[in-house]
């Protein structure tokens, strides 16, 4: 079946610093990836999104590319703010009837001023 | 901009009770989700739903639980009889036709007593 793995949080960082967060996955087919962050207290929001091979997803200052060939999707970020202190959840999905979400078990950043 | 709304916020219920979760997905969106997320673990998909029926659901989602679209705008979740284990914080999510992003409510924190 699908499965997301993402790298072991939390993580820490200055603010101003580099982010990376790994993600990897396994599914049959040619699913869409998406990055979601949830916010303390609040809900999931999805973050970006890549449907297919070397398409780039990008918001707010984050970028995600759509590896096949290393079945990734890592999340970037250049220079983090403080109010990007989130959970962050890599996830993948089919289409149509296969259309659920699978997650990642997410990873916690903390920015510090 | 339109958004999935969930109710209520919070529920404490008694172990062995019903619960109906309840959601109003966003009216154009055909596919509807509920997920949980235990404190401090991942997302992990329950059921999803289209054209009035169930279109695929997990193993957590056992004989206690149901689901259903009683009109043409609520989506509800249902636990007959709930277990300490059932405390989770659950999320409906809809999309447009299955193939795009889906938008999360808020949530509902479930809590066991």
């Amino acid at each position: 079946g699908n499965s997301v793995t993402q790298m072991e949080g939390p993580v820490t960082l200055s603010e101003e610093a580099f982010l990376t967060i790994n993600c990897t996955y396994t599914a049959t087919g040619y699913p869409s990836l998406f990055w979601y962050v949830q916010y303390p207290g609040e809900g999931l929001q999805l973050l970006l999104k890549a449907t297919k091979a070397d398409d780039k997803g990008s918001n707010k200052g984050f970028e995600a590319t759509y590896r096949k060939e290393t079945t990734s999707f890592h999340l970037e970020k250049g220079s983090v703010q403080v109010s990007d202190s989130a959970v962050y959840f890599c996830a993948l999905s089919g289409t149509g009837a296969n259309s659920k979400l699978t997650f990642g078990k997410g990873i916690t950043l903390s920015v510090r001023p | 901009e339109p958004e999935v709304t969930q109710t209520p916020s919070h529920q404490v219920t008694q172990m062995g009770q019903e619960v109906i979760l309840r959601c109003v997905p966003i009216s154009n969106h055909l596919y509807f989700y509920w997920y949980r997320q235990i404190l401090g673990q991942k997302v992990e998909f329950l059921v999803s739903f289209y054209n009035n029926e169930i279109s695929e659901k997990s193993e957590i989602f056992d004989d206690q639980f149901s689901v259903e679209r009683p009109d043409g705008s609520n989506f509800t979740l249902k636990i007959r009889s709930t277990k300490l284990e059932d405390s989770a914080m659950y999320f409906c999510a809809s999309t447009v036709d299955g193939n795009t992003e889906a938008f999360f409510g808020q949530g509902t924190r479930l809590t066991v007593v």
